[in-house]
């Protein structure tokens, strides 16, 4: 069961890009890595999912190193809608193994 | 893109009274679903996942006589809060996963219970 770690809180201004990074030292060969957004009140929103090297699409990048042991989510110029709590999940649907983080408050400032 | 629907949005109910929610998958057949509890400020924690056809499998802790799940279709999974106490008060989440991928999760947008 992969373990994840990240930063409980990030503070960051409109137009700037943030990168939120994620520990998973105990991924396993066949995890994926899959990013959610989650506004108050809401279910997550799923943003970005990766396996290896690099991931693009049109809300956000996802980089991962090639030991695969941490992700980092980028956001490309935030703007104040992207205020929200950021989870990283590590695993299989299929494996009955999804437990969220902690998960990381952003909070952009104007 | 996939959609998952709960209902109802939001309920308040007297303490000792069962609350039934629906967690449907509206445009996909899912052959598994998960039921999740956020309390305020925290994140979300997985209550049990369930397999269409089969019993529920419950985590550590949770109470599988006091959360009944069913998922009687590929489409339809119920969790009933039975007796429930004020301290059951929650936002409770499900989420599912499309019978043709494993990667992918989609999650209903929440119910809100407030035990009076």
């Amino acid at each position: 069961l992969a373990k994840t770690t990240q930063p409980i809180s990030m503070d960051s201004y409109e137009g700037q890009e943030v990168n939120i990074t994620c520990s998973h030292n105990n991924i396993a060969t066949n995890d994926y890595i899959t990013w959610y957004q989650q506004f108050p009140s809401q279910g997550p929103r799923f943003i970005i999912q990766g396996y290896k090297t690099k991931v693009t699409n049109e809300v956000a990048s996802l980089f991962i190193p090639a030991d695969r042991k941490s992700s980092t989510l980028s956001l490309p110029r935030v703007s104040l809608s992207d205020t929200a709590v950021y989870y990283c999940l590590v695993g299989l649907y299929n494996n009955n193994d999804m437990r969220f983080g902690a998960g990381t408050r952003l909070t952009v400032k104007p | 893109g996939a959609v998952v629907s709960q209902h109802p949005s939001w309920v308040i109910c007297k303490s000792g009274t069962s609350v039934k929610i629906e967690c449907r998958s509206l445009d996909f057949q899912a052959t598994t679903m998960f039921w999740y509890r956020q309390f305020p400020k925290q994140s979300l924690m997985l209550m049990a996942t369930s397999n269409e056809g089969s019993k529920a499998t419950y985590e550590q802790g949770v109470e599988k006589d006091k959360f009944l799940i069913n998922h009687a279709s590929l489409t339809l999974s119920t969790l009933t809060v039975t007796s429930a106490h004020p301290e059951d008060s929650s936002f409770y989440i499900c989420s599912a996963t499309p019978a043709t991928t494993y990667n992918e999760q989609f999650f209903g947008p929440g119910t809100r219970l407030t035990v009076l």
